[in-house]
């Protein structure tokens, strides 16, 4: 069984650029939930796919954007990058249970991106 | 958004001594997780709570569901060198977003 992995590892952008992260969720899972992670805190929900469409959002601007794969791999597209868009970025997944719930998310080691 | 607190901030204790810490909520939540994080990596899953009272072990980790629903705490016995890290808790509301809290920094010295 193979965990969840996202790439690259790091990235730096510039202000007002465009960033494209991925994630393969853990085989097995349909789920992918991102996070964002700020230095010294804890991760922020972003969004989450279920079945190729968002399934849940937090409170982050629409320039935020996200796509699931038929294979349950996610990407995370950020536009128009900001300063404070510095962070580490977590995917997750999960699966859905019988009563629709999404329990254990499990999360992979994350993409540490740096706006300049 | 749900507000979830966590204390100690961070704990200096000696090894093999036993560590506390919990998590409050101003909500209620379905499920409480337990995470563990070391630097520069993602969160890794130690418990899983889904009913209040309910008491679960993991190895040297023990954590309870608080019967409000809004609190959880985790217990770590017997502490070791590798038990350094950043502890979160995490609550479920019953929707699909998990809230994390601020976090415990445990430090395990020698």
């Amino acid at each position: 069984e193979t965990g969840v992995t996202q790439s690259p590892t790091h990235l730096i952008k510039t202000r007002g650029q465009q960033v494209t992260l991925r994630c393969s969720s853990q085989s097995g899972h349909n789920t992918v939930s991102w996070y964002q992670q700020a230095l010294g805190q804890g991760p922020q929900f972003i969004f989450q796919y279920y079945r190729e469409e968002e399934n849940g959002r937090g409170n982050f601007p629409p320039r935020f954007s996200g796509l699931q794969f038929p294979n349950y791999s996610s990407e995370l597209n950020v536009n128009a990058l900001e300063l404070d868009d510095s962070a580490l970025y977590l995917c997750a997944s999960s699966t859905a249970g019988l009563a629709g719930l999404f329990y254990e998310q499990y999360f992979g080691p994350g993409t540490r991106l740096t706006v300049t | 958004g749900q507000q979830l607190n966590q204390s100690p901030q961070s704990m200096f204790i000696q090894e093999g001594e036993d560590v506390s810490m919990n998590c409050t909520s101003s909500s209620i939540f379905n499920t409480w997780l337990w995470y563990k994080q070391d630097p520069g990596e993602g969160p890794v899953l130690l418990i899983a709570l889904y009913k209040a009272g309910e008491l679960t072990s993991n190895g040297r980790l023990t954590a309870q569901f608080g019967i409000t629903r809004k609190d959880s705490f985790l217990n770590i016995s017997a502490s070791i060198p590798s038990d350094v890290g950043i502890y979160f808790c995490a609550g479920l509301p019953g929707a699909n977003n998990l809230f994390f809290g601020t976090g415990t920094r445990l430090t395990v010295i020698p």
